[in-house]
């Protein structure tokens, strides 16, 4: 059964460091999407792609975040520098097309330590 | 501001219980609810709902919403163990149609 990759699993890193995360969406899957769940909350829409362009980055915080999917296919997430409060796990989904009709995969995470 | 509320945050139930899970929304343009279960990593799908009064159902597990009232339920019967999870509800909606996730409601289910 086709997967939403995500890597690294877990990242230790202290704060004011660069951090990235991958994301291999499940082939075919047009629409990408970061979310960020905080402990005890839901996920977060950080950023969404349709393709290579990005239809949504409203809450994605650009003086430290940027995200990327220049080949239409994988995405990378960036945090530079990274703060206490970034600390998160950071979740990659795709989906068929950017509609109601399609349901969202998601995958396994990164789990995000700011120290 | 689009919001979806979900309740109770944490129960705590026996193997056999019955639960009923609540969440209430106010979001704009409305196109959908969907109900996730996350266990200890990535949210799992469960159900996605868009008419009012339609059972969905796999398993021990259904769901309804309704539109009107603007709230759904996820029911589970006779629980397990391995039902011990976070249930998500998110609405997909809003002004950019994006998913709107509640916090989620903890289910521990004791044997």
């Amino acid at each position: 059964e086709a997967e939403v990759a995500q890597s690294p699993r877990y990242k230790i890193t202290e704060k004011s460091q660069a951090v990235a995360f991958w994301c291999d969406p499940i082939s075919g899957h047009a629409t990408l999407y970061w979310y960020r769940q905080i402990l005890g909350q839901g996920p977060e829409l950080l950023v969404q792609f349709q393709d290579e362009s990005v239809v949504d980055d409203s809450q994605l915080p650009k003086d430290r975040f940027s995200a990327e999917r220049l080949k239409g296919v994988d995405s990378t997430l960036k945090i530079q520098p990274a703060e206490l409060g970034d600390s998160a796990m950071y979740l990659c989904a795709s989906s068929l097309a950017a509609s109601g009709a399609y349901e969202q995969y998601f995958g396994p995470g990164t789990r995000l330590t700011v120290t | 501001e689009d919001k979806v509320v979900q309740s109770p945050l944490s129960l705590v139930v026996h193997e056999g219980d019955t639960v009923t899970l609540n969440c209430s929304y106010e979001v704009t343009n409305f196109r959908s609810l969907l109900w996730y279960k996350q266990e200890k990593k990535a949210p799992t799908f469960l159900f996605m709902l868009t008419s009012s009064g339609i059972e969905k159902k796999s398993g021990r597990l259904s769901s309804i919403l309704d539109k009107k009232e603007l709230f759904s339920i996820l029911n589970i019967t006779a629980t397990q163990t391995g039902d011990s999870a976070v249930y998500l509800c998110a609405v997909e909606g809003g002004s950019q149609g994006n998913l709107i996730f509640g916090k989620g409601t903890k289910l521990s289910v004791k044997p």
